[in-house]
C-alpha cells in the first residue's frame, strides 16, 4: 500500500524549533518530488516547501525562507522539515505529499496524488 | 506569483443536482490545474489533474475542463458523499485557490 506517515508535530513556544518527519512506503521514494503543505485552522492550503528526487532542487515559500528547511534521506525513505524561529502564524496541520507522475512517461502530473494524514504544529506561549 | 480565485465560496445543492465550481488564474497556466476534495478532518484527495484527467478511482461524475485562465469542476449528479471543501491548484509554485465548501440541502 502506498502510504505517507507524518510525525513530530507538537506544542512549541514562539521562537522554538521542531523537526517534522514523513515516512514513505509502497513506492520508490527516491524517484519522486515531495512536498510539505500546511493548513492553518479553518483556512486553506499552502505549499510550504518541496524537493526534487535527488535532493538538489529545493523550493521554500517566501514566508518560511531562512526559518524552515526541507530535506530527505532516500536510503530511509523519509522526508523532513526542520522548523526554526517558529511563529504563532505557523500553527497548522502539516501534510507530506507526493507529486504524481504519468506512469508511461514519468513526467509530472502537476498535482499531489498521495497525502499523509498530517501532523499538528501549535505555536503558542 | 499567480493567484487562483474560486467561486462560489459556498454552494448548497440537493442530491442529484449538477454542480459547477469555477477557478480563475491571474495569468495563463495552460492546462496545469488540479482539483482536490477535502472532507472535514481529513487530508485532501486528488480528483482531477492537468485540468481534465480523472485520477484513478475517482467516480466518473466528477469532471474538469478549461485551459488558460478559466477552469471548471463539475459534479454531474451530486451525492451525499460529495460534501466537503474543493480546492483548485496551479502547478507554478503550487498556488491553491481559497476553497469552495459544498453542502447538501
Amino acid at each position: 500500500e502506498v502510504q505517507l506517515v507524518e510525525a513530530g508535530g507538537d506544542l512549541v513556544q514562539p521562537g522554538g524549533s521542531l523537526r517534522l518527519s514523513c515516512a514513505a512506503s509502497g513506492f520508490t521514494f527516491s524517484t519522486y518530488w515531495m512536498s510539505w503543505v500546511r493548513q492553518a485552522p479553518g483556512k486553506g492550503l499552502e505549499r510550504v516547501a518541496n524537493m526534487g528526487p535527488g535532493g538538489r532542487q529545493i523550493y521554500h515559500v517566501d514566508s518560511v525562507k531562512g526559518r524552515f528547511s526541507i530535506s530527505r534521506d532516500n536510503a530511509k525513505n523519509s522526508l523532513y522539515l526542520q522548523m526554526n524561529s517558529l511563529r504563532v502564524e505557523d500553527t497548522a496541520v502539516y501534510y507530506c505529499a507526493r507529486e504524481g507522475v504519468e506512469i508511461t512517461s514519468g513526467t509530472t502530473r502537476g498535482a499531489l496524488d498521495i497525502w499523509g494524514r498530517g501532523t499538528m504544529v501549535t505555536v503558542s506561549s | 506569483d499567480i493567484q487562483m480565485t474560486q467561486s462560489p465560496t459556498t454552494l448548497s445543492a440537493s442530491v442529484g443536482d449538477r454542480v459547477t465550481i469555477t477557478c480563475r488564474a491571474s495569468q495563463s497556466i495552460s492546462n496545469w490545474l488540479a482539483w482536490y476534495q477535502q472532507k472535514p478532518g481529513k487530508a485532501p484527495k486528488l480528483l482531477i489533474y492537468k485540468a481534465s484527467s480523472l485520477e484513478s478511482g475517482v467516480p466518473s461524475r466528477f469532471s474538469g475542463s478549461g485551459s488558460g485562465t478559466e477552469f471548471t469542476l463539475t459534479i454531474s449528479s451530486l451525492q451525499p458523499d460529495d460534501l466537503g471543501t474543493y480546492y483548485c491548484q496551479q502547478y507554478n509554485h503550487w498556488t491553491f485557490g481559497q476553497g469552495t465548501k459544498v453542502e447538501i440541502k
